[in-house]
C-alpha cells in the first residue's frame, strides 16, 4: 500500500485566490511525522510546513496552513492567497517514528499547481 | 548561511561506468541523506549517514553505496551503470535524526547513455 497519496496530478488557481492540495497517508505507527514540500522547475526541494501526529494544533507558516485530520488520515495543505510564484510541484511526506524506517521520509507523487493571473 | 550543495549538477556516463555524486549538508548539520528522483517513479529513499555511520537504508541494490566524511560531507557511489539509473539525485541534510526538517539540495542530474 502507498504511504502517502496525493489524488490531485495537477490543479489550476488564479492568482489571489486560495487552493487546497489534498494528501492522505497510511501508517500504524503512533508517532509521525507530516511535511510538505515545494519543487520549482529548478529542482530544489524547498521544505514549507510540517505537523507532528501529537501535534493538538494544525500547522501554519505564513501563507500556508497544513489542515491536519488524524482519523481521516488527510493532511492537505492550503495555500491562502495565490501567487505566481507558487506555480511548482508540490509534495507530501511522512516520516515514521520507528526503528526500522527511521530517517527515511516517503513521498507521495507530488500535485502541479499553476498559478494563472 | 549556506545551503546544502551538491555536484556536479550534471553528469554524463555510459552504462557500466561509475558515478559519483558529492553532497556538504548545512553547517552544523550531522545527518545527511540520499534520495532519487526518477521519472515516473518519484523521489525514493536511498541511503542516510550520520555521525559517520551509514544509519538506514533503501530498497536499492548494492551498487548503490556512499560514505559521510568527518566533516560530514557525503559521497554517493553508483557503480555498473544502468539506463534506469538516470535521474535526480537529491541530498538533504539535518541536525541529527530527532530533527524534524531535511533541507535539500538542488540536486545532480545524471544521464546515463
Amino acid at each position: 500500500a502507498q504511504k502517502i497519496t496525493q489524488t490531485q496530478p495537477g490543479m489550476f488557481v488564479q492568482e489571489k485566490e486560495a487552493v487546497t492540495l489534498d494528501c492522505t497517508y497510511d501508517t500504524s505507527d503512533p508517532s509521525y511525522g507530516l511535511f510538505w514540500y515545494k519543487q520549482p522547475s529548478s529542482g530544489e526541494m524547498i521544505f514549507l510546513i510540517y505537523q507532528g501526529s501529537y501535534d493538538q494544533q494544525n500547522a501554519t507558516e505564513g501563507r500556508y496552513s497544513l489542515n491536519f485530520q488524524k482519523a481521516r488520515k488527510s493532511a492537505n495543505l492550503v495555500i491562502s492567497a495565490s501567487q505566481l510564484g507558487d506555480s511548482a510541484m508540490y509534495f507530501c511526506a511522512m516520516r515514521e517514528d520507528r526503528g526500522s524506517t527511521l530517517g527515511r521520509l516517503y513521498f507521495g507523487r507530488g500535485t502541479q499547481l499553476t498559478v494563472w493571473p | 548561511e549556506a545551503g546544502v550543495t551538491q555536484s556536479p549538477t550534471h553528469l554524463i556516463k555510459t552504462r557500466g561506468q561509475q558515478a559519483t555524486l558529492r553532497c556538504s549538508p548545512i553547517s552544523g548539520h550531522t545527518s545527511v541523506y540520499w534520495y532519487q528522483q526518477a521519472l515516473g517513479l518519484g523521489l525514493q529513499f536511498l541511503l542516510w549517514y550520520d555521525e559517520g555511520e551509514e544509519r538506514n537504508r533503501g530498497n536499492f541494490p548494492p551498487r548503490f553505496s556512499g560514505r559521510q566524511f568527518p566533516n560530514y560531507s557525503s559521497e554517493l557511489n553508483v557503480n555498473a551503470l544502468e539506463l534506469e539509473d538516470s535521474a535526480l539525485y537529491l541530498c538533504a541534510s539535518s541536525s541529527g535524526s530527532g530533527a524534524n526538517v531535511l533541507t535539500f539540495g538542488a540536486g545532480s542530474r545524471l544521464t546515463v547513455l
